[in-house]
């Protein structure tokens, strides 16, 4: 089944305890992106990918690292967390030019 | 950061109404236009990607069209039935900053079909 995963689903943590969030598909893609969802605000893109090695910056790339070593994976590393990255994430990839399959999201909660 | 504009933000419609809501973006630099339906507690759903002036396209009763002089998108919904409630984002990108694939998502209109 073409998917995008992500992982984990949810997580509580703590100021400054570094995590990541995985992303992984099986399509095939060349584009992946990570985005973020707050009340008020909507769907903002953080960091995309057009394929292995090339990654960019989105709108709110703040406080967000991103590597794309394989093309399936392209997770999203927050290296010291604050509150205000409390969001939900979703991750999302497509053939370039293409509409984007995302994932089920992830809700971080930063305290 | 494009300016992107959705209007309206929420509307409510009984089963049976065709509705429509638009998408405005800077006509300068477009490179594509996404539209995402989006049901709560669900991800994103892809509706279209659209690139040329006058494009129009379908997905049984959704269509959407497009202006890129003028810079603006319109979704019609033919038929409105419950299933159909959700959020619809629009989402250009263009050259700005450098890429044609960085995407900016409006806010949304949300949706509400009355049975």
């Amino acid at each position: 089944e073409a998917q995008v995963t992500q992982n984990p689903r949810y997580l509580i943590t703590v100021t400054g305890k570094k995590l990541t969030v995985t992303c992984s598909q099986n399509m095939n893609h060349e584009y992946m992106s990570w985005y973020r969802q707050d009340p008020g605000l909507g769907l903002r893109q953080i960091y995309y990918s057009m394929n292995v090695e090339v990654t960019d910056k989105g709108d709110v790339p703040e406080g967000y690292k991103v590597s794309r070593k394989e093309k399936r994976n392209f997770p999203l590393i927050l290296e010291s967390p604050s509150p205000n990255q409390t969001s939900l994430y979703f991750c999302a990839s497509s053939l370039i030019g293409e509409p984007q399959h995302f994932g089920d999201g992830t809700r971080l909660s930063i305290l | 950061i494009l300016n992107v504009e959705q209007s309206p933000q929420s509307l409510h419609v009984q089963e049976g109404d065709s509705t429509n809501f638009t998408c405005s973006f800077p006509s300068s630099n477009f490179y594509a236009l996404h539209w995402y339906r989006w049901e709560t507690a669900k991800s994103p759903e892809a509706l279209f990607v659209m690139t040329l002036n006058g494009d129009e396209k379908k997905k049984g009763r959704i269509s959407a069209t497009l202006n890129t002089k003028e810079g603006y998108s319109y979704l019609y919904i033919k038929g409105s039935q419950p299933e159909d409630s959700a959020t619809y984002l629009c989402a250009p990108s263009g050259n700005s900053g450098g890429s044609n694939y960085k995407l900016t998502f409006g806010k949304g209109t949300l949706l509400t079909v009355n049975p």
